[in-house]
């Protein structure tokens, strides 16, 4: 089955500096990906909807100054989250759509990226 | 490797019951995800479960068995805003999650 993977798995950074996660889709090229945010125990929060060549769309209330995607191919996306502070610590969590399904539902998730901002 | 199975579509009847079964092979675990998702819309959470046994909360309930790496979701008294799919996921031992691919749940009249 398609997989997703993500990279850092896991991250700890100062407060001010800025961080990149990466999301990959391994076997197929995904024309659309998606970054969330969770909180523990809570339903996934989307940020935004990034598609390849394209700018991403931002939910409400997300500041695309401070969380910088780029979806430079279709397997790549990168999330980057400037000047990070405490209350950017979360659990972040990309999906990726396969672009060669005619299935515009589904989605595969990745394993998500924990970040600490100390 | 580390592995979620959960069917890829069940159809069920308004009012009536349903079963989306979960099983699970993975290193280390800590905890299992229900999330509910409706088409172009992101995840809802649904249910966590880590100790063994059934959680109820309204007409959801969530069941856990560690040692059979198994876990299912009950719908009771389905009602059509609950065609959606349903996702399984497993927090493993470096607190990853591992998806299933989901269940998409079609209730018909």
């Amino acid at each position: 089955g398609a997989v997703v993977s993500q990279h850092p798995s896991r991250v700890i950074c100062k407060s001010g500096t800025s961080v990149k996660i990466e999301c990959r889709s391994l076997d197929f090229q995904a024309t659309t990906m998606f970054w969330y945010r969770q909180f523990p125990k809570k339903s996934l929060m989307l940020m935004a909807t990034s598609n390849e060549g394209s700018k991403a769309t931002y939910e409400q209330g997300v500041e695309k100054d401070k969380f910088l995607i780029n979806h430079a191919s279709l397997t790549l996306s990168t999330l980057t989250v400037t000047s990070a502070h405490p209350e950017d610590s979360s659990f972040y969590i990309c999906s990726a759509r396969d672009g060669s399904r005619g299935d515009q539902e589904t989605q595969y998730f990745g394993p998500g990226t924990r970040l600490l901002v100390l | 490797g580390q592995n979620i199975d959960q069917p890829t579509e069940m159809t069920a009847t308004e009012g009536a019951i349903v079963q989306i079964n979960c099983t699970y092979q993975t290193s280390g675990f800590n905890g299992l995800f229900w999330y509910q998702q409706h088409a172009g819309e992101a995840p809802t959470f649904l249910s966590y479960n880590v100790l063994d046994g059934l959680e109820e909360k309204g007409r959801f309930s969530s069941f856990l068995s560690r040692s059979k790496g198994y876990s299912y979701l009950l719908l009771k008294e389905l009602q059509m805003k609950d065609s959606a799919s349903y996702l399984c996921a497993v927090m493993d031992s470096n607190y990853q999650l591992i998806w299933g691919a989901g269940t998409k749940l079609i209730i018909k009249p």
